[in-house]
C-alpha cells in the first residue's frame, strides 16, 4: 500500500500563482515529514522538514495529523521553481525515508 | 567542501553479469543510506550503515543485493547476476546524525540491464 501519496504527477502554472503540491501520507504513529526537491541536472537535495516550521525559498508546508497530508505551498510561483518535487516520511524511531513518486512543477511565463 | 560522489555515474551490464556501485560520503558523515529509484517511481530504501555496521538492510530486493561499508566510509553496493528489473538509479546519501536529519544526497549511478 502506498505509504505517501503524491496525487498529481505534473502540476503546470504561471508565474506569480499560488502553487500547492499535494501530500498525504499512511501512518498511524507521529511521522517526520520531509520535502526534498530535484532541479534539472542536479541532485536530490532537502527543501524543509515538518520539524523545522521553516520557509525555504518562499515554500512552506504544515503537517496536518488530522488530514494526514503535508501539502507544499508557496503563493507566487516563480520559474526557478520548476523542478521534480518529491515528499517523503520518516516512521518513529525509524531510519528509512518513504519517498511519494513525485511531483514535476513547472512554472512558465 | 565536496558533496557525496558516486562513481560510476551510469553503468551498462548485460544480464547475468556483477557490478558494483561505489559512494564516497561526505568526510565525517556518520550515517549512509542506499536507495534504488525505478523510472517514474521516487526513491527506495535499500539499506542503512551506521559508521561500518549494516543496521538495517530490510529494503534490499534480493540476495542477490549486498552492500559493505567495512572501514565506516566508503561503501560499495554490488549486486550479482544482473537482471533487467535491476535497471534503475542508485542513490546513496550521508547524515552526520543517526537517521535522515539533513541527509545529502549523491548524484546517482545510473544502471541499465540490457
Amino acid at each position: 500500500a502506498q505509504r505517501v501519496t503524491q496525487p498529481e504527477k505534473l502540476l503546470s502554472v504561471f508565474k506569480g500563482a499560488p502553487v500547492e503540491l499535494k501530500c498525504n501520507y499512511s501512518y498511524s504513529g507521529s511521522p517526520e515529514l520531509f520535502w526534498y526537491v530535484q532541479y534539472s541536472r542536479q541532485r536530490l537535495q532537502l527543501l524543509l522538514r515538518h520539524i523545522s516550521r521553516e520557509s525555504i525559498k518562499g515554500f512552506t508546508a504544515d503537517l496536518n495529523k488530522g488530514e494526514t497530508s503535508f501539502h507544499l505551498k508557496k503563493p507566487f510561483a516563480q520559474e526557478e521553481d520548476s523542478a521534480m518535487y518529491y515528499c517523503a516520511l520518516r516512521e518513529l524511531g525509524g531510519t528509512a525515508l518513504i519517498f511519494g513518486k513525485g511531483t514535476t512543477l513547472s512554472v512558465s511565463s | 567542501g565536496a558533496g557525496v560522489s558516486q562513481s560510476p555515474r551510469y553503468k551498462v551490464a548485460k544480464r547475468g553479469q556483477d557490478v558494483a556501485l561505489r559512494c564516497d560520503p561526505i568526510s565525517g558523515h556518520v550515517s549512509l543510506f542506499w536507495y534504488q529509484q525505478a523510472l517514474g517511481q521516487g526513491p527506495e530504501f535499500l539499506t542503512y550503515f551506521q559508521n561500518e555496521a549494516q543496521l538495517d538492510k530490510s529494503g534490499l530486493p534480493s540476495d542477490r543485493f549486498f552492500a559493505e561499508r567495512p572501514e565506516g566510509s566508503v561503501s560499495t553496493l554490488k549486486i550479482q547476476r544482473t537482471q533487467q528489473e535491476d535497471s534503475a538509479v542508485y542513490l546513496c546519501a550521508s547524515s552526520s546524525r543517526q537517521g535522515p536529519f539533513g541527509q545529502y544526497f549523491g548524484p546517482g549511478t545510473r544502471l541499465t540491464v540490457t
